[in-house]
């Protein structure tokens, strides 16, 4: 079972924004961390304590939290923008959760 | 730029075992926790272990716990995975990633190209 709720897909069309929520009790006490998923290929870290992009990753990405909700944003979505996303945080007992993942498409 | 390249799944019948590792390269191995998430094909990602820079803290998800055991070898800049008591669940690719800090992972970056495990039933 899983203790993050992501929607299962979200459609988007280029050039416009597409918002990607995480709900779960754990995000109330802990960071939020957000991964993009190619197909065929290893996630890659896109957004970091709920709102902190790592080196590389376009401007275009932010993140945000309020409560137990965190919300991974693409500004002006492109193309190559499309991949599943997944949230991650931490439970209570330092068990590591992931989100059920978000279908973005860009059409 | 961060190297991490996961070598030693393959097909393996139910009941077996396997060790998986993971080679890292291009920084200080020793001063970084690890971490361990698989994908069952079609699937999401799901955590499996994690170890502190020092070897001496580990942790594992309930799924696994028991069965399978991480450790590192901080002079070979390699971790490692032992599966034992395989399932068919177990089939997955597992993905050996990189933490943020020394004594416990809280975001995983960058992760290697992952390592099919087969589970025969």
């Amino acid at each position: 079972s899983y203790d993050l709720t992501q929607p299962p897909s979200v459609s988007v069309s280029p050039g416009q924004t597409a918002r990607i929520t995480c709900s779960g009790d754990a995000l109330s006490k802990q960071f939020g961390h957000w991964y993009q998923q190619k197909p065929g290929q290893a996630p890659v870290l896109v957004i970091y304590k709920d709102s902190e992009r790592p080196s590389g990753i376009p401007e275009r990405f932010s993140g945000s939290s309020s409560g137990t909700t965190v919300t991974l944003t693409i500004s002006g979505a492109q193309a190559e923008d499309e991949a599943d996303y997944y949230c991650q945080s931490l439970d209570n007992s330092g068990t590591y959760l992931f989100g059920t993942g978000t279908r973005v498409t860009v059409l | 730029e961060v190297q991490l390249l996961e070598s030693g799944g393959g097909l393996v019948q139910a009941g077996g075992s396997l060790r998986l590792s993971c080679a890292a390269s291009r920084f200080t191995f020793g001063n970084y926790a690890m971490g361990w998430v698989r994908q069952a094909p079609g699937k999401g990602l799901e955590w499996v272990s994690s170890i502190s820079g020092d070897g001496d803290d580990t942790y594992y998800g309930e799924s696994v716990k028991g069965r399978f055991t991480t450790s590192r070898d901080n002079f070979k800049n390699t971790l490692f995975l032992q599966l034992n008591s395989l399932r068919a669940e177990d089939t997955a690719v597992y993905y050996c990633a990189k933490g943020d800090g020394y004594k416990f992972v809280e975001w995983f970056d960058p992760w290697g190209q992952g390592t099919l495990v087969t589970v025969s039933s």
